[in-house]
């Protein structure tokens, strides 16, 4: 049973524009919710993360939204740029502070034309 | 700081034969996690080790999967004999203690590739 929902599987954006991808999670015990990006070739390197005690954190271009009662969050990229075409995983854990292993979603491709 | 290191990067290897893949975490970190990707697939959890000691292995899929981590610095995963469906991406990644970092940031590895044919 997947734990982790994302969308959309694959996305093309023009350079410059807004990028979007969306997460949802049933475990109401999750409680850190990491995005990570991956290049090809490379594994998946940490882009940015948010506990649900806040309702967005951004850093540069990088937002995460999230809605707690939904139990939806989501990561924008602000003037997407072509060097951020990669797949994206979000993820979520119970016990920010503990080991408990990530449940990711089934990524997202995302292509930024120039 | 050296990263995650995984060996091989690429294997390929007929059903019923025995693969090994290597992981090297990175130096001091106790916790080290691999997970498998299918093709399509999301980023599927295997198993746990907190130093030398198994914390969860709930995800591995079945016996013919053998996970070690000698004195608690690199790990294997074995698999044997492989089947068809054991194809995919292995990942390992390493975390130091979350307690001491607030957060459990998992540094990944490239990858090992497994085709079996």
């Amino acid at each position: 049973q997947q734990q982790v929902k994302q969308s959309p599987q694959s996305l093309i954006v023009q350079k410059g524009g807004i990028s979007i991808i969306n997460c949802a999670y049933e475990n109401t015990a999750f409680d850190y919710f990491p995005w990570y990006q991956q290049f090809p070739g490379k594994g998946p390197a940490l882009l940015i993360a948010i506990r649900p005690d806040v309702s967005e954190k951004k850093e540069g271009r990088f937002t995460i939204s999230f809605n707690k009662s939904a139990k939806q969050f989501s990561l924008h990229i602000m003037d997407s740029q072509p060097g951020d075409s990669a797949t994206y995983f979000c993820a979520a854990s119970m016990g920010s502070n503990s080991g408990y292993a990530l449940n990711f979603g089934k990524g997202t491709s995302l292509l930024v034309t120039p | 700081e050296a990263g995650v290191t995984q060996f091989p990067s690429h294997s390929v290897i007929e059903k019923g034969q025995t693969v090994t893949l290597r992981c090297d975490p990175i130096s001091g970190h106790d916790n080290l996690y691999w997970y498998r990707r299918v093709m399509g697939k999301e980023i599927k959890f295997l198993l746990h080790f907190v130093k030398e000691s198994k914390q969860d292995e709930s995800g591995m899929p079945n016996n013919r999967f053998l996970a070690e981590r000698t004195g608690g610095t690199y790990s294997t995963l074995k698999v044997q004999p492989a089947e068809l469906e054991d194809s995919g991406v292995y990942f390992c990644a390493s975390s130091q203690d979350p307690r001491r970092s607030g957060a459990n940031v998992l540094t990944f590895g490239a990858g090992s590739r497994l085709t079996v044919l």
